[in-house]
């Protein structure tokens, strides 16, 4: 069946730092990928999208590329501040119309 | 703000005491979701609203169930809650699920102890 992988955290970064998260998935047919965003206390938020290959999605600096040949879709940020500290789920999107997430990462940025 | 609202944030029940978590949106989607969240897992689909069409996931156990009354609320019953329920709850909505690129909003989920 359909599943998501990213990579175990939690990754720990100095503010400034060069970020990537990676995500694969496995699933039949052309799925649309997202990456959501947790903070502290709060729900679960859309941080970026992209819905057929070689998209690249974009919000806050952050970026992710939907690579159909490697089935990737992994999320960069050129210079993480202390804000961007949260956990970052990789997501599918059935033809059903649920999500497939993966487990989560969680991001702290150090001063 | 137009938003995802779950009430309570936290939830304490026991052990087989049956518990409803509320959801409610004023987004005036058309579909509304549960997920369960446990301990550093990822969100997994326990079932959803396509208006007033129930739709559960295969997986889901017979002990959750799901109400639907009107556009703007959804509860989750949760009839014998074991041990192995504790987890964060999630509601989420979406407008048209036939959108491949739409978004799900999310509400900040209610945490349910079970003792």
């Amino acid at each position: 069946g359909d599943s998501v992988t990213q990579m175990e955290g939690p990754v720990t970064l100095s503010e400034e730092a060069f970020l990537t998260i990676n995500c694969t998935y496995t699933a039949t047919g052309y799925p649309s990928l997202f990456w959501y965003v947790q903070y502290p206390g709060e729900g679960l938020q859309l941080l970026l999208k992209a819905t057929k290959a070689d998209d690249k999605g974009s919000n806050k600096g952050f970026e992710a590329t939907y690579r159909k040949e490697t089935t990737s879709f992994h999320l960069e940020k050129g210079s993480v501040q202390v804000s961007d500290s949260a956990v970052y789920f990789c997501a599918l999107r059935r033809s059903q119309g649920n999500l497939i997430f993966g487990k989560g990462t969680k991001l702290s940025v150090k001063p | 703000d137009a938003m995802v609202i779950q009430n309570p944030r936290y939830q304490v029940t026991q052990f087989g005491k049956p518990v409803t978590l509320s959801c409610s949106q004023t987004l005036n989607h058309n579909v509304m979701y549960w997920y369960q969240q446990k301990s550093s897992q990822a969100p997994k689909l326990l079932f959803h609203y396509y208006d007033k069409d129930f739709n559960n996931e295969a997986d889901t156990p017979d002990n959750f169930q799901s109400r639907r009354p009107n556009t703007s609320f959804c509860f989750l019953d949760i009839r014998s809650p074991g041990l192995g329920d504790a987890a964060m709850y999630l509601c989420a909505t979406s407008r048209d699920p036939r959108d491949w690129g739409e978004t799900q909003y999310f509400g900040p989920g209610t945490r349910l102890l079970v003792l």
